[in-house]
């Protein structure tokens, strides 16, 4: 009931294309749902981040979807560029809760082709 | 505003040995918590601290232990290193809320 899935495994996106990633949770008492993004060596940065109250997030080319009833969200990245490169991570938690541990997907490797 | 530092870089260690990794949360923030991220896979919470107690726990054995320091800074010690304990250690700052800031990480190699 920890987990969260994360789809696909791998993705390779035309520039200018849109990017989508998926994650799927199980314990319905997360209500924290960030994104990370990673480059070869470096740690996770935060990228946006959603809580279960709104459907949708947009913060410049990027967008998360939230489906409360379906236990899932997305993250959209408009207008892909070789830059976007990188290893997407969705995670999962308890908002401010006593142990805010992060549950995170396997990742993503996203290739942005110019 | 600094960000959250850990030091060192790299490290190759021999089976048996014991290793130390250091973390300087971001300004501001009181709350480190410690990843393991294994190569191809996602990071694996191991524990946090919050005001120099440790204040929770993920599946890690208790070979593994830290330490919080009154500026909020951080250490991860690890004793009887074995192979499968290489990866990329992670070391996280949060303040009020969730939100959580990851550091570069150290990478340890166990040969």
């Amino acid at each position: 009931q920890q987990q969260v899935k994360q789809s696909p495994q791998s993705l390779i996106v035309q520039k200018g294309g849109i990017s989508i990633i998926n994650c799927a949770y199980e314990n319905t008492a997360f209500d924290y749902f960030p994104w990370y993004q990673q480059f070869p060596g470096k740690g996770p940065a935060l990228l946006i981040a959603i809580r279960p109250d709104v459907s949708e997030k947009k913060e410049g080319r990027f967008t998360i979807s939230f489906n409360k009833s379906a236990k899932q969200f997305s993250l959209h990245i408009m207008d892909s560029q070789p830059g976007d490169s990188a290893t997407y991570f969705c995670a999962a938690s308890l908002y401010g809760g006593a142990t805010n541990k992060l549950i995170f997907g396997t990742g993503t490797l996203l290739a942005v082709q110019p | 505003e600094t960000g959250v530092t850990q030091s060192p870089t790299h490290l190759i260690k021999t089976r048996g040995q014991q290793v130390t990794l250091r973390c300087s949360s971001q300004s501001g923030h009181n709350t480190v918590s410690w990843y393991q991220q294994a190569l191809g896979q996602g990071p694996q919470f191991i524990f946090q601290y919050y005001r120099e107690e440790e204040n929770g726990r993920g599946n890690f054995p208790p070979r593994f232990s830290g330490l919080q320091f009154p500026n909020y800074s951080s250490e991860l010690n690890v004793n009887a290193l074995e192979l499968d304990d290489s990866a990329l250690y992670l070391c996280a700052s949060s303040g009020q809320g969730s939100e959580q800031y990851f550091g570069p990480g150290t990478r340890l190699t166990v040969t």
